[in-house]
């Protein structure tokens, strides 16, 4: 009954290496969400879609491509990861009109090697 | 731009204390606010929200916020505090169609 779902809930790799990370909302939203928590617990917005199109897309390398397959699956792929990739990142859904009510995910905690 | 402080980074406090957590956010207009906390190895949970109308909401858990617009401020009180609201607590705007987090208050309640 999970509303929001990531994988995996931890990521190990080693610098140079391409990961992805899955994100799926059952709530029937319309806009998807990444963040990136640092080290810091500091946590800042990286993308947003609604209905599969990009609307917000903040200062990010692009190494980092958001890909919306459907409506409810918001997926984070990064090529050459970095040592300062290393973070917890967290996906968020909320419905269309209403998006500052949002609903975390669990996060995934991504650590590079 | 957006910006949202909060003012202590790591509070700690005994069971039966008083909390009061700080949030200043400068934007001028018309604007969302939120706390959220994240417990231990968990996701973010939204505490309490204020939109519009009475200046002090009630959320969760005993926990209550109070918006000064004329002091751009929205604190989070909590009267007495129990071991389990140990967490990191997250006071977020939002505005231009994204949240924008502070940095998180560490609260540490000690039994």
């Amino acid at each position: 009954d999970t509303a929001v779902s990531q994988t995996p809930k931890y990521l190990v790799t080693q610098m140079g290496n391409d990961k992805s990370i899955k994100c799926e909302q059952n709530l029937g939203h319309d806009t998807m969400y990444w963040y990136k928590q640092d080290s810091k617990k500091f946590l800042k917005i990286m993308f947003s879609y609604n209905n599969k199109e990009l609307i917000i897309n903040e200062t990010v390398p692009n190494r980092f491509s958001p890909k919306s397959p459907d409506k409810a699956h918001l997926n984070l792929h990064i090529n050459s990861l970095e040592l300062g990739d290393s973070a917890v990142y967290f996906c968020a859904s909320s419905k269309q009109g209403r998006s500052y009510e949002q609903y975390f995910g669990p996060g995934t905690r991504l650590t590079v090697t | 731009a957006q910006s949202v402080s909060q003012h202590n980074h790591h509070v700690i406090l005994s069971e039966a204390a008083s909390l009061e957590l700080g949030c200043n956010y400068s934007y001028g207009g018309t604007v969302n606010l939120f706390w959220y906390v994240q417990y231990p190895g968990q996701h973010l949970q939204l505490l309490l929200k204020y939109f519009s109308g009475d200046p002090l909401v009630k959320g969760i858990k005993g926990f209550e916020a109070e918006f000064i617009k004329s002091k751009f401020s929205f604190n989070l009180r909590k009267p007495s505090v129990q071991w389990s609201d140990t967490a990191e607590y997250f006071c977020a705007v939002f505005n231009d169609y994204k949240l924008s987090f502070g940095a998180g208050t560490t609260v540490t309640v000690r039994a």
